[in-house]
């Protein structure tokens, strides 16, 4: 049974708007979470991240959004560049720092 | 800069056959781990490593061995390949950041295995 869920497969957005990525994990233990962007052929790379003791972390156009009692969380994109097109993985940091990832999401933004 | 090198980077095997991945980061962290991707199943964890000469079990770690003799190398054994093993795997190292209470995890660029 997956603990961290990304339960859209894909999403497709017009350059320039918004950009919503959603994850769900299981475990009210998990503090500490981590969003991942993959091209293909590429190993991911970080993209993100936010502790528990928050509710939004900002970096430039990505912005990711924590819900702990809705064991929830967000990714929002804006606006959306062709460039951000790619897989996203949310992924959340247990124990001994191993990470459990969700099964990601394909973005892909329009031009 | 080389972060995190993985070989070979594409690999076919027959069934029985065992063979290494290798792993190598640069960067002195301590924490080093392998994942394998599937279609629908995001990044598992294989085995892990906290330190030079101390190893531990992922999510799925049957069939495979990992040893950690040094800080910086990190290798993925098969021991008998399997069809089942046919997967993208990455090699990962992370160091603990400071400034807060989590780590960032930097990968390599993956090695392509079928089994047939």
């Amino acid at each position: 049974d997956q603990q961290v869920k990304q339960n859209s497969p894909s999403l497709s957005v017009q350059e320039g708007r918004i950009s919503i990525l959603n994850c769900d994990y299981t475990n009210s233990m998990f503090d500490y979470f981590l969003w991942y962007k993959k091209y293909p052929a590429e190993g991911p790379t970080f993209l993100i991240s936010i502790s528990s003791i928050k509710d939004k972390n900002e970096d430039g156009r990505f912005t990711v959004f924590l819900n702990k009692s809705a064991k929830h969380l967000s990714l929002h994109i804006v606006p959306s560049q062709p460039g951000d097109s790619a897989v996203y993985f949310c992924a959340a940091l247990t124990s001994y720092d191993k990470v459990i990832f969700g099964p990601g999401t394909s973005l892909s933004v329009i031009p | 800069n080389a972060g995190v090198t993985q070989t070979p980077k594409f690999q076919v095997l027959k069934t029985g056959q065992s063979m290494t991945l290798q792993c190598a980061q640069d960067m002195n962290h301590e924490y080093m781990s392998w994942y394998r991707q599937d279609p629908g199943m995001g990044l598992r964890l294989i085995h892990y490593s906290v330190g030079a000469g101390i190893t531990d079990q992922g999510e799925v770690p049957n069939g495979y061995n990992v040893s950690r003799s040094t800080t910086e190398d990190f290798p993925l054994r098969l021991l008998s390949a399997a069809p089942s093993q046919t997967s993208v795997y990455f090699c990962a190292s992370s160091y603990q950041d400071p400034d807060s209470s989590g780590n960032t995890i930097y990968f390599g660029e993956g090695s392509w295995l079928t089994v047939v």
